[in-house]
């Protein structure tokens, strides 16, 4: 089946600094690209969609400038957090798609900012 | 909009049991359903999906079935075992598979005791 690889797995840092996010799909070219944010024992929240080649699309509420989404090629996007804060602090969940395939997840990140 | 309503939770079985989580969904259109699940620390696994109405997915002895007229997509099991605990996610996306956005419930966190 198709596999999401999402790294790191976990990272912990200082405020102030910025932390990149990368997610790869290994078998399949993932058009679409998802960024989610989840709070503990909470659901998914969609943060961005990204599609190759193209801007983010951010949901509202979510600042364009303190989470970049970068989509270059089919098979990577890249979430950074900017100047990040201890509120910034939580696990990440990326998917890739493409119009065959339903959404498949990566691993997640357990971002920690001290 | 569209939108998941999933069962609360928590839900503790004993192994062997019969589970049940309930989903329902409100949607404009046909939508595509799915169950997702999420080990600790861990992102999301797709554990089945259904792509029309009366479709059964079935995956690990897991099974659902589009209810159209029910506007439901219940997740039923009928032996559970202490590796199924996990939080469980209904989910509800378009037509156009894996490049639109995902809807998903609130989570069920189930736990099965020996």
């Amino acid at each position: 089946g198709a596999v999401v690889s999402q790294h790191p797995s976990w990272v912990i840092c200082k405020s102030g600094t910025s932390v990149k996010i990368e997610c790869r799909s290994l078998d399949f070219q993932a058009t679409t690209m998802f960024w989610y944010r989840q709070f503990p024992k909470q659901s998914l929240m969609l943060m961005a969609t990204s599609n190759e080649g193209s801007k983010a699309t951010y949901e509202q509420g979510v600042e364009k400038d303190k989470f970049l989404i970068n989509h270059a090629s089919l098979t990577l996007s890249t979430l950074t957090v900017t100047s990040a804060h201890p509120e910034d602090s939580s696990f990440y969940i990326c998917s890739g798609a493409d119009s065959n395939q339903p959404q498949h997840f990566g691993d997640g990140t357990r971002l920690s900012i001290l | 909009g569209n939108s998941v309503t999933q069962m609360e939770g928590p839900v503790t079985l004993s192994e062997e049991a019969f589970l049940t989580i309930n989903c329902t969904y409100t949607a404009t259109g046909y939508p595509s359903l799915f169950w997702y699940v999420q080990y600790p620390g861990e992102g999301l696994q797709l554990l089945l999906k259904a792509t029309k109405a009366d479709d059964k997915g079935s995956n690990k002895g897991f099974e659902a079935t589009y209810r159209k007229e029910t506007t439901s997509f219940h997740l039923e099991k009928g032996s559970v075992q202490v590796s199924d605990s996990a939080v469980y996610f209904c989910a509800l996306g378009g037509l156009n598979f894996g490049n639109e956005k995902l809807t998903f419930g609130t989570g069920t966190r189930l736990t099965i005791i020996p």
